[in-house]
């Protein structure tokens, strides 16, 4: 099974700033990797897909990169609504399941 | 515009069957995709639990895969859970969710509903 980890934990910024968010895989996934947001009461909201592809309706202050086990959530400038928790998932690619990532809580400072 | 939503109760006594149902709209399930659920406990992260393919191919978590059966109508458009033995444990949101067949994506998420497991 494959095991994700994410870091940091928490990531306590203000708005206008950079956000670096890391996820990594305890194989490779190649680039089956994505990038979720989730509010509170809220249900995730998909942010980027196959490790570099913003979903629809996604700004372009959310950015991802990375293969194989290393891989980045950016958001270049954190506006109010960007606080939130950020998950990573990979599919596995046959059979079909996946897991996520423990989290990263994106806190204002 | 899909749009997915979960029912079934929100009490459920240990021991017994969680059962939910997931009626999807704005996308016919019979096209494709695969459909499947994910919890999340209280203030905790998500897990998959599992997905059924419009064909009816089933994949599950292997962790919880000795108590999971995860069913499709496609004549009612629905896909529906159950989570057989529960425990404490399996207090969660449940959603149900859409991914696509050859991406890491799950493009499309119900509200979710809140199931409670106690006596």
């Amino acid at each position: 099974e494959i095991v994700l980890t994410q870091s940091p934990a928490t990531l306590s910024l203000s708005p206008g700033e950079r956000a670096t968010l890391s996820c990594r895989a305890s194989q490779s996934v190649s680039s089956y990797l994505a990038w979720y947001q989730q509010k509170p009461g809220q249900a995730p909201r998909l942010l980027i897909y196959d490790a570099s592809n913003r979903a629809t309706g996604i700004p372009a202050r959310f950015s991802g990169s990375g293969s194989g086990t290393d891989f980045t959530l950016t958001i270049s400038s954190l506006e109010p609504e960007d606080f939130a928790v950020y998950y990573c998932q990979q599919r596995s690619n046959w059979p079909p399941t996946f897991t996520f990532g423990p989290g990263t809580k994106v806190d204002i400072k | 515009q899909v749009q997915l939503q979960e029912s079934g109760p929100g009490l459920v006594k240990p021991s017994e069957t969680l059962s939910l149902t997931c009626a999807v709209s704005g996308y016919s399930i019979s096209s494709g995709y695969y459909w499947g659920w994910i919890r999340q406990p209280p203030g905790k992260g998500l897990e998959w639990i599992g997905s059924i393919y419009h064909s009816g191919s089933t994949y599950y978590n292997p962790s919880l895969k000795s108590r999971v059966t995860i069913s499709v109508d496609t004549s009612k458009n629905q896909f529906s859970l159950k989570l057989s033995s529960v425990t404490a444990a399996d207090t969660a949101v449940y959603y149900c969710a859409r991914h696509a067949p050859t991406r890491a994506m799950v493009d499309y998420w119900g509200q979710g509903t809140l199931v409670t497991v106690s006596s």
